[in-house]
């Protein structure tokens, strides 16, 4: 089955500065991948998501590039604020399948 | 919209009792998908309904079960709590199956004493 890493396991950045989240995959036929924001006591929120017939997709702050031959994807976030700080996710899925295999989880703490 | 609601927030049982847990979708979504996370295992999969049909399943013992009514809610019903199955356990909806854009309601906190 499919098996996603996802490093590092905590960031800490300064407010303003730049966050790289990143994660590989094991298995080729993924052609989904959602990054999720994970805040105390709530349930993951999707911030934005890639398939596998682009490369880069960006979103105001939030950006994500995949490399397919090298199966891995990052989460990029430019000119962080306090409220980036939580636990990000990274998954992946193929088509037909409902279920997400997700990372162990990034906690993101933004230094004021 | 309102976005996946899942009731009871919080629930305390003791070894052996069962337990159900139910969420409902976004207005129109069709697909539910239960998530089990914990701070040793992550976010693991636990089932998809569709139609009212389980379309995919993962790795969990039979014990963890659910369903899926006419109006898209879901429960999932844990038999012979253990207390490894202390959780926080996460309902995602999507429009429809093979979409994968799945949104997460807030959880139910499962303690197992």
């Amino acid at each position: 089955g499919e098996n996603v890493e996802q490093h590092p396991s905590t960031l800490s950045v300064q407010e303003g500065d730049s966050a790289v989240i990143k994660c590989t995959y094991s298995d080729s036929a993924s052609n989904y991948f959602p990054w999720y924001k994970q805040e105390l006591g709530k349930g993951p929120q999707l911030i934005i998501d890639i398939r596998s017939n682009v490369g880069e997709k960006k979103d105001q702050r939030i950006a994500v590039t995949l490399n397919k031959t090298a199966k891995h994807f990052s989460l990029h976030i430019t000119e962080t604020q306090p409220e980036d700080s939580a636990v990000y996710f990274c998954a992946a899925s193929n088509f037909g399948n409902e279920k997400l295999t997700f990372g162990t989880g990034t906690r993101l703490t933004i230094i004021p | 919209k309102a976005g996946v609601t899942q009731t009871p927030r919080y629930l305390i049982k003791t070894r052996g009792q069962q337990v159900t847990l139910s969420c409902s979708p976004i207005s129109g979504h069709r697909s539910v998908s239960w998530y089990q996370q914990t701070p040793g295992q992550g976010l693991q999969f636990l089932f998809e309904y569709f139609s009212e049909t389980q379309r995919n399943k993962g790795n969990f013992p039979g014990r963890f079960s659910g369903r899926q009514f006419s109006n898209s809610r879901s429960e999932m019903n844990v038999s012979t709590l253990e207390l490894g199955d202390s959780a926080l356990y996460l309902c995602a909806s999507s429009y429809i199956t093979g979409v994968k854009t799945q949104y997460f309601g807030p959880g139910t906190r499962l303690l197992v004493l």
